[in-house]
């Protein structure tokens, strides 16, 4: 039972190259989420999708793309990275609980920690 | 947008001691979630909720969902070392999930 699984999870980049970071879950769950976590912040989505091909922006999306073209990985993409972008980023995946249509509990990879340069 | 207040911000006590943390909103929430986080690992789901009122315990912890749906708690008992850790709350409207800025538990053994 692999779960949820997050590559790298460390990474060192200069400021204005782009970086992927993977996810990749081997659940089948429908959502899938991005949260950045910085000291005083706790976590903050950056960008979810409910399916394969659907994505939506969360409460910090500016300065990262997404893609869901398989339900089971979901990239997030730092297009020309910054300095205020070095943070640790979780993914994360949730299923609708029985009864329910929206998604409910969600869980986790192990993070990547970012640090720009 | 929705936001949560986590408290304490940390709390270090004597083992043996019991916990307790809450999160309160000015929003209403449907689920409230209470997570745990390890140094250099994810959150682990603990104990979530779905009905307003509900009292949940897993283990020594126990969580309720706040009758006005704007409020949630956590208690920890008889703390024990590997209790130690960040514990986030979240809260779910629509697809989402927002958390706490967690509580930071450090115990004294």
């Amino acid at each position: 039972d692999a779960g949820i699984t997050q590559s790298p999870r460390y990474k060192i980049t200069e400021t204005g190259r782009q970086v992927t970071l993977m996810c990749h879950q081997t659940w089948s769950h429908s959502y899938m989420f991005w949260y950045r976590q910085d000291l005083g912040h706790g976590l903050r989505l950056i960008y979810y999708s409910a399916a394969a091909d659907i994505t939506d922006k969360g409460e910090v999306p500016d300065g990262y793309v997404v893609s869901r073209s398989k339900t089971e990985n979901f990239p997030l993409t730092l297009e020309s990275a910054t300095r205020s972008q070095t943070s640790v980023y979780f993914c994360a995946s949730s299923v609708p609980r029985d009864g329910e249509a929206m998604n409910t509990e969600a869980f986790f990879g192990q993070g990547t920690r970012l640090t720009v340069v | 947008g929705q936001q949560l207040n986590q408290s304490p911000q940390s709390m270090f006590i004597q083992e043996g001691e019991d916990v307790s943390m809450n999160c309160t909103s000015s929003s209403i929430f449907n689920t409230w979630l209470w997570y745990k986080q390890d140094p250099g690992e994810g959150p682990v789901l603990l104990i979530a909720l779905y009905k307003a009122g509900e009292l949940t315990s897993n283990g020594r912890l126990t969580a309720q969902f706040g009758i006005t749906r704007k409020d949630s708690f956590l208690n920890i008992s008889a703390s024990i070392p590997s209790d130690v850790g960040i514990y986030f709350c979240a809260g779910r409207y629509g697809n989402k999930l927002v958390f706490g800025a967690g509580t930071i538990l450090r115990v004294k053994s």
